[in-house]
This record gives structure tokens, sequence and C-alpha cells, in this order.
């Protein structure tokens, strides 16, 4: 089974501020992992992944996230925000064996200007 | 940038009918999924196919519900006999190998009345 967790709801930061979303994941084997973001009346949009190799992976608009197999985490950051990043966030995670991804909850974040 | 595109974008219907979802994958993907977002909780995977058939399924995807990939070009999802359970907002994604991030369509929500 695989699992992922957001811990927080919310995250509120003022804008030009390093913005971290935490997650962390449970899998059976080794796990490919995902960040995706969702923006109001729009899908999920893919941000980056992790797949093997080196544990920082760095994706669109700015954001990246390290791979700590030890913590089963996988952090979301982003040196600066702006308020344009204000939007739904979401971890995923898959199994190498499988097809689906397990999502987690999802994490509001809100850039103030 | 090619996209996943998703008709209609909200549908309403009456408990007991027939509904289908209609979803265009990317034109060189291969491998596609549907997944489910109830109001307030994560988004859940229901199915994924390639090569025309099922390859994978969710405890959710139960005799009421059918995929088929009917022409070369869409996608789609029958729910038999909706319930008011069923209501939610439905992503379609798909990605051209099965190591690939997902690219999301930007959903249908459904609301059974």
């Amino acid at each position: 089974a695989q699992s992922v967790a957001q811990p927080e709801d919310q995250v509120n930061v003022a804008e030009g501020n390093p913005l971290t979303v935490k997650c962390t994941y449970s899998v059976s084997g080794n796990p490919y992992l995902f960040w995706y973001v969702q923006y109001p009346n729009r899908g999920l949009q893919f941000l980056l992944k992790y797949i093997t190799g080196d544990n920082l992976v760095k994706g669109s608009y700015g954001f990246e996230a390290e791979f700590n197999k030890s913590q089963t985490s996988f952090h979301l950051k982003k040196p600066s925000a702006l308020v344009s990043d204000s939007a739904l966030y979401f971890c995923a995670v898959r199994d190498r064996g499988d097809y689906k991804l397990s999502f987690g909850a999802g994490t509001t974040v809100t850039v103030r200007a | 940038e090619p996209e996943v595109t998703q008709t209609p974008s909200h549908q309403v219907t009456q408990m007991g009918q027939e509904v289908i979802l209609r979803c265009v994958p990317i034109s060189n993907h291969l491998y596609f999924y549907w997944y489910r977002q109830i109001l307030g909780q994560k988004v859940e995977f229901l199915v994924s196919f390639y090569n025309n058939e099922i390859s994978e399924k969710s405890e959710i995807f139960d005799d009421q519900f059918s995929v088929e990939r009917p022409d070369g070009s869409n996608f789609t999802l029958k729910i038999r006999s909706t319930k008011l359970e069923d209501s939610a907002m439905y992503f379609c994604a798909s990605t051209p190998g099965a190591k690939n991030e997902q690219y999301f369509g930007p959903g249908t929500r459904l609301t059974v009345t």
C-alpha cells in the first residue's frame, strides 16, 4: 500500500520569503514522487518529480524538492515566493510496480504581497 | 503545448441515470487514467488503461463504472446508474510511458441530484 501525508492544510508566507510545503510518504518499494499544483477551476499541473539519482530535483516556476529516503520526505521549496504562487499543492507517490498515483490531501499556499 | 481536454466541464444528472464523461488525452500518450475528487477530500485513483484494456483499478471502480477508448482520440468513463455519492470532480490523465509524469485535464464536475 502507498500513502502520502501533507501535514499542513495551509501555508502562509510573505512575498519574497522562502516557501516550504511538507510531504511524507509510505510505499512498500522504491517510490516515484511528484508535486502538482492546482489553480482555481484548473486541472492538476505537474511541477516536478523524483525518479532516481540526485536527491534535489528542480522543476517549473523556480520550485525544487528534496528527496530524503531516511525521513521518507519530499518537501517542496521555493527560495522566494511570489503572489502568483498562491494555489493548492498536491504531493503524490507511485510505487514502481503500480500505475496509480496516490495523492496527499493538499496544502493551500497563500502568498501575501 | 498539448493538453488533456475534458467535456463537459459540468454535468448535472439525476440519481439512477447513466453518464458518460469524455476525455481527449495528449495524442502520443499511451497510458490513460481516471481519478476523482469528492469535495473536500483527496484525489482518488479510479482506473488505468493501456493497450485497450484496464491495467489497474481501485475498489471504487465497481461494476457501475466502465471505460472505453472508442476511437484513436477519445477516452470515456461511463457510470451506469449514478448515485448521490458519485458527485465529485472527475479528472482524466495521460502519460507517454508508465514511468513518466501524468498530465491532467481540467476536470468534469459531476453533480448527482
